[in-house]
């Protein structure tokens, strides 16, 4: 079975533009979340969606949205990129329901850079 | 403020010791916890989780415990080998079903 498939891997746009981030779940997951992470900062939540709802959303800025399309395939958005949304953007997919007790699985990420 | 922190930012044991990595957290409300291991360039992989009712479980060379009265949760790894030098993130879920992440610690397992 194919794992979490983020594209791309690598981005380097320039402040004040806006940058969409793809990702595709584990062929069968249906919960699709999105972490930022910094150096020293570890990974922060940023939303996640299950069957097409946002469930949860952190604490960041309106800058940042995503969706989930009803094949769970999901993206996200930053819009006005500011030289600190440089990071590593990882989504993660997960089995079940919006309360099951399921790890979830990572992908390797898009490395985003903001000059 | 950090609900789940990990203290030590860097370990670094010899192979075939003991490497113990450490995390706090202050929300009383989590019930589930989670380690994950991320190598560079790769996401983090799921290792071993423990639910609160419990305060140990055991899979192969990998051990979490759980002292909920100290809100302390460590993962012993027991022989410690080369390829487990990666940095280890402890994550803690919440009654909204929302996982928190420690900081991360670096392990480096030296031959």
């Amino acid at each position: 079975k194919a794992g979490v498939t983020q594209t791309p891997r690598y981005l380097i746009k320039t402040r004040g533009q806006q940058v969409t981030l793809s990702c595709s779940p584990i062929s069968g997951h249906r919960s699709v979340s999105w972490y930022q992470q910094t150096p020293g900062q570890g990974l922060q939540f940023l939303f996640e969606y299950f069957s097409e709802t946002q469930r949860n959303k952190g604490n960041f800025p309106g800058r940042f949205s995503g969706r989930q399309f009803s094949n769970s395939r999901s993206e996200m958005n930053v819009s006005t990129l500011e030289l600190g949304d440089s990071a590593l953007y990882l989504c993660a997919s997960r089995q079940g329901s919006y309360s099951y007790n399921s790890p979830l699985h990572f992908g390797n990420g898009t490395r985003l850079t903001v000059t | 403020d950090q609900q789940v922190k990990q203290n030590s930012p860097s370990l670094s044991v010899q192979e075939g010791r003991i490497s113990i990595l450490n995390c706090d957290y202050t929300n009383s409300m989590f019930d589930y916890f989670l380690w994950y291991k991320k190598y560079p360039a790769e996401g983090p992989t799921f290792l071993i989780s423990i639910s609160s009712i419990k305060d140990k479980n055991e899979d192969g060379r990998f051990t979490v415990f759980l002292n909920k009265s100290a809100k302390h949760l460590s993962l012993h790894i027991v022989p410690s080998q080369p390829g487990d030098s990666a940095v280890y993130f402890c994550a803690a879920r919440d009654a909204g079903n929302m996982l928190t992440f420690g900081g991360g610690t670096r392990l480096m397992v030296k031959p």
